[in-house]
């Protein structure tokens, strides 16, 4: 089984300041790791993902996200914010092993809100 | 065109009427999904198309009839839907051979029912 939390529904970040979006995940095994973002009105967008190597993933627009084992956290992360970047954040978590299922679980979504 | 396309974008329909959305994906992916995006609710996937198989979330009534006839088209028809159906449908495909390949996702279908 593998499921995966973030445990905030709304993130409040000024512009210019870092942000952070928390992601944690459970899964017998080891997890490859995706963040999506959803503008108004339009898709998922794939931001980044972690597989295997650097723990730190750098992605699209600017984000980041440090894979943590010992903690099984891949929390998003920019070190500066921008209004554009008010969006839905999307956590996905799949397992690695053989016969692991290419379908991901997702997270329930945390909206992010830059204010000007 | 490329990416993941849907149609139509937006769509009103009556409890009695029969009704049908399409997704196409240009990626030369081998697997293709159905979600249901609701306010304040989480992602709910529907269903999954690939090449090995056909993959149902249980809880997803009989009003909603997927169809894949070949790998690069979607279909989702619907027929006595309630109001409760009303919903942004999001396709998504991905190569599903390696699990670490990520999803692309269409824009979605706006779905109000009255």
């Amino acid at each position: 089984a593998q499921s995966v939390a973030q445990p905030e529904d709304q993130v409040n970040v000024a512009e210019g300041n870092p942000l952070t979006v928390k992601c944690t995940y459970s899964v017998s095994g080891n997890p490859y790791l995706f963040w999506y973002v959803q503008y108004p009105n339009r898709g998922l967008q794939f931001l980044l993902k972690y597989i295997t190597g650097d723990n730190l993933v750098k992605g699209s627009y600017g984000f980041e996200a440090e894979f943590n084992k010992s903690q099984t956290s891949f929390h998003l992360k920019k070190p500066s914010a921008l209004v554009s970047d008010s969006a839905l954040y999307f956590c996905a978590v799949r397992l690695v092993e053989s016969g692991g299922s290419y379908i991901p679980t997702f997270g329930r979504g945390t909206s992010l809100i830059v204010h000007p | 065109e490329t990416g993941v396309t849907q149609t139509p974008r937006h769509l009103v329909m009556g409890m009695t009427n029969k009704k049908s959305l399409k997704c196409e994906q240009h990626l030369g992916h081998n697997a293709m999904y159905w979600y249901k995006q609701s306010a304040k609710k989480p992602l709910e996937l529907m269903f999954v198309y690939s090449l090995e198989e056909r993959v149902e979330n249980n809880s997803v009534p009989s009003r909603f009839s997927p169809e894949c006839p070949n790998s690069s088209h979607l279909f989702l028809h619907l027929h006595t839907l309630q109001p409760e159906d009303s919903a942004l449908y999001l396709c998504a495909s991905s190569q599903a051979r390696a699990t670490y390949n990520e999803q692309f996702f269409g824009p979605g279908t706006r779905l109000t029912v009255l």
